[in-house]
């Protein structure tokens, strides 16, 4: 099994200008997520999914989009970025009612 | 915040012993975990804690659900036990249930 897998691993975005990143799981888990970590804020959780069709905002939503059209699969898309949106976001994911959570490589993003 | 974590550094010589602590806000709790992140790369899970503590090699995790508190102690600490040790909570419903530290970051010193 490949895990978590994301991509790219790194991008730079001049402010305004959208993208996708990409996340996908061989696993089978019903359960993905979204998190940006930044120095001194640990993980925040940004959109979450149960299950194909389904998703959730999680803390800090705004500015990102997300859609499940499938189990292995959770684009997370930046509609318009902005340089406070410079992190590493983490895709994530685990099976419904489990308790370990496996995560993705990251992506270091920097929006100038 | 619902995971409270001392943020360090902590910087101690190898062979030393070194504990870390967290606290949680929700009484709801019902698992608890111990992550590590290496520098530059993602969080993987170290050991879940158990509410009679529990050993894996040198690592040793406490729970005492009255104070909410949670510890981590390492033994005969190495250079490869470099990193952030992240602290991670599940309540027990919805599922949105998994709440993280900030971490406590250690180096270990030759």
């Amino acid at each position: 099994n490949a895990g978590v897998t994301q991509t790219p691993k790194f991008q730079v975005l001049k402010t305004g200008q959208s993208m996708t990143l990409q996340c996908a799981q061989d696993m089978n888990h019903e359960y993905m997520s979204w998190y940006r970590q930044d120095p001194g804020m640990g993980l925040r959780l940004i959109h979450y999914s149960v299950g194909a069709g389904i998703t959730d905002q999680g803390e800090v939503p705004n500015g990102y989009n997300v859609s499940r059209s499938t189990t292995e699969d959770f684009p997370l898309r930046l509609l318009s970025a902005a340089p406070s949106q410079t992190s590493v976001y983490f895709c994530a994911s685990r099976k419904g009612g489990a308790d370990t959570q496996y995560f993705g490589p990251g992506t270091r993003l920097t929006v100038l | 915040k619902e995971v409270e974590q001392d943020p360090g550094p902590f910087n101690v010589p190898e062979g030393a012993t070194v504990a870390f602590n967290c606290t949680y806000s929700n009484s709801a709790s019902q698992s608890f975990f111990w992550y590590r992140q290496d520098c530059r790369k993602e969080p993987k899970l170290l050991m879940s804690v158990y509410s009679s503590g529990n050993e894996d090699g040198r690592f040793t995790a406490q729970l005492n659900r009255a104070s909410q508190y949670i510890s981590l102690l390492i033994r005969d600490s190495k250079l490869s036990d470099s990193a952030t040790y992240l602290c991670v909570v599940k309540v027990r419903t919805g599922a949105n249930n998994l709440f993280f530290g900030t971490g406590t970051r250690l180096t270990v010193i030759p």
